[in-house]
């Protein structure tokens, strides 16, 4: 069925540094990879998102990059800041419809 | 711009019990997704409304309904309530054209069975 692993589920990096995490989708006809920042007590944020037709997207201190032959995709924030600290989930989808969401990443950013 | 807006924050309520819980979708926006977010969990699909129609649906029960109003406000019902029934809930709106990929999340609702 379909599937999105996501890796590592913790991560503790000190101020400054670069933090990487990636995902692994199983459908191939997913074509939107978008990724959410949670933080405690709220909703997920859309923090960037990346469709089937790019490999690289960036902004600002966020970047994503797509491996459609291995089905692999990644964030990563660079310049980490304690305001980072927060879950942060990979999800893929097929269009408008439904999104297929990993179990999520818990960053600390060590000041 | 007002955001995907959720209602109640909070909600306990007993087994056996139905719920309702409400959403509205973000301006400019005609289709809601709803999901579960157990704790420590990713959110699972639970189904997408377009057009007052239910357009997808995730694997839950039919325990699970929902609605879609002509300004495109949603509720999500949830007859029987089971322990395992507490989570999050989150509402997505979007919007259902082509190309309309984005999906954005309220604050959630928060059900505690008992």
């Amino acid at each position: 069925g379909e599937n999105v692993e996501q890796h590592p589920s913790t991560l503790s990096v000190q101020e400054g540094d670069s933090a990487v995490i990636k995902c692994t989708y199983s459908d191939s006809a997913s074509n939107y990879f978008p990724w959410y920042k949670q933080e405690l007590g709220k909703g997920p944020q859309l923090i960037i998102d990346i469709r089937s037709n790019v490999g690289e997207k960036k902004d600002q201190r966020i970047a994503v990059t797509l491996n459609k032959t291995a089905k692999h995709f990644s964030l990563h924030i660079t310049e980490t800041q304690p305001e980072d600290s927060a879950v942060y989930f990979c999800a893929a989808s097929k269009g408008t419809y439904k999104y297929i969401f990993g179990t999520g990443t818990r960053l600390k950013v060590l000041a | 711009d007002a955001g995907v807006t959720q209602s109640p924050t909070h909600l306990i309520k007993t087994r056996g019990q139905q719920v309702t819980l409400r959403c509205s979708p973000k301006s400019g926006h005609d289709t809601v997704s709803w999901y579960q977010q157990a704790l420590g969990q990713g959110p699972q699909f639970i189904f997408q409304y377009y057009e007052e129609e239910e357009r997808q649906r995730g694997n839950f029960p039919d325990r699970f309904s929902g609605h879609q109003f002509p300004n495109y406000s949603s509720e999500l019902n949830v007859n029987a309530l089971l322990l395992g029934d507490s989570a999050l809930y989150l509402c997505a709106s979007s919007w259902g054209g082509t190309g309309g990929y984005e999906q954005y999340f309220g604050p959630g609702t928060r059900l505690t069975v008992t």
